[in-house]
């Protein structure tokens, strides 16, 4: 069964710094990973998802896939206050078509 | 554009008491639907997932008994907690998948607290 850990489990940065948040999984075969932000009282919304081996950067997000390790790694560039909400790391095995989450980073952006 | 609605946000039964939750597809087409539970201890735990053309699948831990889902159509879900004690309190989450590879969609959820 697919595990999914998340670190730091909290995780405190001045605005405009970079945020770095880690996830290892078990299951070498998962398909994909997705991250998603959730802020308190409200759904997980999916952010950005990396299928490949090495990197995909979408705006001020960059995320890092090493399958080899089973690591993956967000980055924030240029962290805001408004970016201050818990970050979900989730792997995606498509034999099952289930999504497996961590328990979360929370990350506060102070100004 | 799409979304998905669930109700109610928050309720509260009674110790041995049952409660219906509804989730629904807006703007698009669901082909699959997960059903999540949000608890202060863990994760998220997966509860059954239900896809188009086949029978629910419901995780370790979670039964139909304890958890009947009604899946009739693309766009609605329904799932009830029967028999509510205070571990089943959480934020109960539907994710709606329109494609097999596209992330779920969320809900707000339905936060369940039992007295």
């Amino acid at each position: 069964q697919e595990k999914v850990q998340q670190s730091p489990e909290s995780l405190i940065v001045p605005e405009g710094a970079m945020s770095s948040l880690n996830c290892t999984f078990s299951n070498s075969a998962s398909q994909s990973i997705w991250w998603y932000q959730q802020h308190p009282g409200k759904g997980p919304e999916a952010l950005i998802s990396i299928f490949s081996n090495g990197n995909k950067k979408e705006g001020r997000l960059t995320v890092y896939l090493n399958r080899a390790s089973l690591h993956v790694s967000l980055h924030i560039r240029d962290s805001q206050p408004s970016d201050s909400a818990v970050y979900l790391c989730a792997a995606h095995d498509s034999g099952y078509n289930k999504l497996t989450f961590g328990k979360g980073t929370v990350l506060l952006v102070s100004p | 554009g799409a979304l998905v609605y669930q109700y109610p946000r928050r309720t509260i039964c009674k110790s041995g008491t049952s409660m219906r939750m509804e989730c629904q597809a807006v703007g698009f087409q669901a082909t699959s639907v997960a059903w999540y539970r949000q608890s202060p201890q863990k994760t998220f735990e997966l509860i059954a997932l239900s896809t188009v053309n086949s029978a629910i699948k419901y995780e370790q831990n979670f039964t139909q008994e304890k958890f009947p889902i009604s899946h009739p159509n693309l766009s609605f879900s329904s799932m009830t907690v029967l028999n509510a004690y205070l571990e089943d309190r959480g934020l109960y989450l539907c994710g709606a998948r329109q494609g097999h590879n596209q992330a779920p969609l969320f809900g707000e959820g339905t936060r369940l607290s039992v007295l």
